[in-house]
C-alpha cells in the first residue's frame, strides 16, 4: 500500500498564481482533511471531506477550494496565491468508523509563494 | 469550542531518561480521543498513541504511554527510556465531532531535544 500520496513536495508560486495540491490514497478511506502548519501554530484544518461528492470548510479555508469526485483523491486548489499561503500542506485520511480513529497522514508539500 | 494546549515549546532529555509532555484539553463532548503525533525533522506526521474519553486504563505503546486525567482534562505523553531518535516534534491532537463528523484539532506542539 502507497498510503497517502502528496505531490509535489515542494511548490514556488508567483503571487496570484493558481495551482492545485494532489492527494490520494488507496486505503478506501472515507474521510480526508488538508491541514496547513505554520511555526508555533500546530496544524489548521482547512478543508476536510467524509465521502465522495461530500466536503466541507475548516478552521482556515479562505483562499482554498477543494472538491472529492471519487473517494481515492482530495485536491485543494489555491485560486490566487498569497504569500500568507506560504505554509507546508498536509493531507490526512482515515476510516470512518472502528479502530482507533487515527489518520494517515502524507509527507507533506512546502509551498512559498513569492 | 474544543481546544488543545501545549504548554511547553520546547523541552530537553538526556538519553536514557523519561520524559513527560504536556498537553490539556477543553471540550464539552462526553464522548471525544486524544492522539499524539511525532514530526522528525525530515517532516512527515507519525501516529503515536490514543486514548478514547471512556478507556479505563491509560493508553501504552511501547515506549510511550498516555497520563490521562480526565478531570484535570490532561493528556500528557511519557516517553521512558529516552532515545536520541525521539528528538522530534510532538503534537497532541484531539477528535472534534462538531457538525457531527470526525476532524482533529492540533496544539501548537512541543519540540523535544534528546542530549546524549
Amino acid at each position: 500500500n502507497a498510503g497517502v500520496t502528496q505531490t509535489p513536495k515542494f511548490q514556488v508560486l508567483k503571487t496570484g498564481q493558481s495551482m492545485t495540491l494532489q492527494c490520494a490514497q488507496d486505503m478506501n478511506h472515507e474521510y480526508m482533511s488538508w491541514y496547513r502548519q505554520d511555526p508555533g501554530m500546530g496544524l489548521r484544518l482547512i478543508h476536510y471531506s467524509v465521502g465522495a461528492g461530500i466536503t466541507d470548510q475548516g478552521e482556515v479555508p479562505n483562499g482554498y477550494n477543494v472538491s472529492r469526485s471519487t473517494t481515492e483523491d482530495f485536491p485543494l486548489r489555491l485560486l490566487s496565491a498569497a504569500p500568507s499561503q506560504t505554509s507546508v500542506y498536509f493531507c490526512a485520511s482515515r476510516i470512518a468508523e472502528g479502530g482507533n480513529y487515527g489518520y494517515t497522514f502524507g509527507s507533506g508539500t512546502r509551498l512559498t509563494v513569492v | 469550542a474544543q481546544k488543545i494546549t501545549q504548554t511547553q515549546p520546547g523541552m530537553f532529555v538526556q538519553e536514557k531518561e523519561a520524559v513527560t509532555l504536556d498537553c490539556t484539553y477543553d471540550t464539552s463532548d462526553p464522548s471525544y480521543g486524544l492522539f499524539w503525533y511525532k514530526q522528525p525533522s525530515s517532516g512527515e506526521m507519525i501516529f503515536l498513541i490514543y486514548q478514547g474519553s471512556y478507556d479505563q486504563q491509560n493508553a501504552t505503546e511501547g515506549r510511550y504511554s498516555l497520563n490521562f486525567q480526565k478531570a484535570r482534562k490532561s493528556a500528557n505523553l511519557v516517553i521512558s527510556a529516552s532515545q536520541l531518535g525521539d528528538s522530534a516534534m510532538y503534537f497532541c491532537a484531539m477528535r472534534d465531532t462538531s457538525g457531527g463528523y470526525n476532524k482533529l484539532i492540533f496544539g501548537a506542539g512541543t519540540r523535544l531535544a534528546v542530549h546524549p
